[in-house]
């Protein structure tokens, strides 16, 4: 079965620092991995993904993620922290042999003016 | 295109009682998926369905019954309610299975007080 780790439930990073959210998965197959934003009494919303390809890949919002095979990570990234980053993020994955996408616990970011 | 709705906004139950949660979406996706979400415990899978008339269960099943009679429409049940199922309920959806398909879209959540 398919989990996800987010070993951080605050991140604190001063505006204009770059910041890195940590997640670390474990499929038995190919993973696809996603990563979500969740602001105060909101739904989630779709940051990016990685199904194959490039290792880095760029999404919404600045953000960018790196698929590490060998550590079994997915580490999101900015490199300039703006306040309205501050929110709830959450990292998913889902095996490619497997429908269900399991979510992590979420790790809050507080950007700091 | 609303998306993603979900009925009722907020709800408060008294132990024992039933109620459905309605789920809604427009955009003739065919994978729908409730979680609900708890702090410290992040989102949670209950049940999911990969299409009209198929459900299937996800991390946190008991207690819950789902269905997917129309292919917009995913339905969440509790039968008996308790204290324990007090939490905020997302629904979700995607169009497929294709990787380019893999994006959820979520509702705006249901709020729901077991007392």
């Amino acid at each position: 079965a398919q989990s996800v780790a987010q070993p951080e439930d605050q991140v604190n990073v001063a505006e204009g620092n770059p910041l890195t959210v940590k997640c670390t998965y474990s499929v038995s197959g190919n993973p696809y991995l996603f990563w979500y934003v969740q602001y105060p009494n909101r739904g989630l919303q779709f940051l990016l993904k990685y199904i194959t390809g490039d290792n880095l890949v760029k999404g919404s919002y600045g953000f960018e993620a790196e698929f590490n095979k060998s550590q079994t990570s997915f580490h999101l990234k900015k490199p300039s922290a703006l306040v309205s980053d501050s929110a709830l993020y959450f990292c998913a994955v889902r095996d490619k042999g497997d429908d269900k996408i399991i979510f992590g616990k979420g790790t809050r970011l507080h950007i700091l003016p | 295109n609303a998306g993603v709705t979900q009925t009722p906004k907020f709800r408060v139950l008294k132990t024992g009682q039933s109620m459905t949660l309605l789920c809604a979406q427009d955009m003739n996706h065919e994978y729908m998926y409730w979680y609900r979400q708890d702090p410290g415990m992040g989102l949670r899978l209950i049940h999911y369905s990969v299409g009209e008339g198929t459900t299937a269960k996800g991390e946190v099943p008991d207690g819950y019954n789902v269905s997917r009679l129309k292919k917009q429409n995913f339905l969440l049940g509790l039968e008996s309610a308790a204290p324990s199922q007090t939490s905020v309920y997302f629904c979700a959806s995607k169009r497929g299975a294709a990787i380019n398909q893999e994006t959820q879209y979520f509702g705006p959540g249901t709020r729901l007080l077991v007392l």
